[in-house]
């Protein structure tokens, strides 16, 4: 029961163009989403979040849209560069549950110079 | 920098065996989570505290693996009678619980290897 998916798990981008990063969901309990790096041999690194009383949210070159009605959500990182290579993972949880936090399955961003 | 600290970093063991890993959460955050990532994989969630009490611990988990959070600081998770398919990252996070949602911060994880 995958409650939370990335279907891409690798994508290549160009130095200083837009990388985009897609997520899904299915459980329409969730309500607040996260996105998070990893790099090899560390743990996963919070990047930003995002209530579902909001559609947008931008943080430096990080921006993430949620759109509710089509249970999506993506991360766009404007311009990318190459220390934005790592594997990143979407996460979901709802605030009026248990506060358990579920995972994609990653997306592998490789950012070529 | 005070954040989530794990011991050990890794480990080696052979089947049959129990292993005990640690976790240090950052310092007054009331919630600690337990994961587990395989490759390939994401965060898989095993369980998780809020101060000492542990709330939820997931389906998949049998009754080789338990956790602790004594006095609602560290945390141990210990697997008893280790198996192959047990090799895995551990990974702990913590989180300051209010009634919003706050983000998860992970520490850099324990690997373990069951041979």
């Amino acid at each position: 029961d995958q409650q939370v998916k990335q279907n891409s798990p690798s994508l290549s981008v160009q130095e200083g163009r837009i990388s985009i990063l897609n997520c899904d969901y299915t459980n329409s309990m969730f309500d607040y989403f996260l996105w998070y790096k990893k790099y090899p041999a560390e743990g996963p690194t919070f990047l930003i979040s995002i209530s579902s009383i909001k559609d947008k949210n931008e943080d430096g070159r990080f921006t993430v849209f949620l759109n509710k009605s089509a249970k999506h959500l993506s991360l766009h990182i404007v311009p990318s560069q190459p220390g934005d290579s790592a594997v990143y993972f979407c996460a979901a949880t709802s605030t009026s549950g248990t506060y358990k936090y579920i995972f994609g399955t990653g997306t592998r961003l490789k950012v070529l110079a | 920098d005070t954040g989530v600290s794990q011991d050990p970093r890794h480990k080696i063991t052979k089947r049959g065996q129990n292993v005990t890993f640690r976790c240090d959460p950052i310092s007054e955050h009331n919630r600690l989570y337990w994961y587990r990532q395989t490759l390939g994989q994401g965060p898989e969630f095993l369980t998780y505290f809020q101060n000492e009490a542990q709330l939820e611990k997931s389906r998949l988990l049998s009754d080789r693996f338990s956790a602790e959070r004594p006095k609602g600081s560290f945390s141990t998770l210990e697997i008893q009678r280790t198996e192959q398919g047990d090799s895995a990252m551990y990974l702990c996070a913590s989180s300051l619980g209010q009634s919003l949602a706050s983000p998860l911060h992970f520490g850099n994880g324990t690997r373990l290897t069951v041979t």
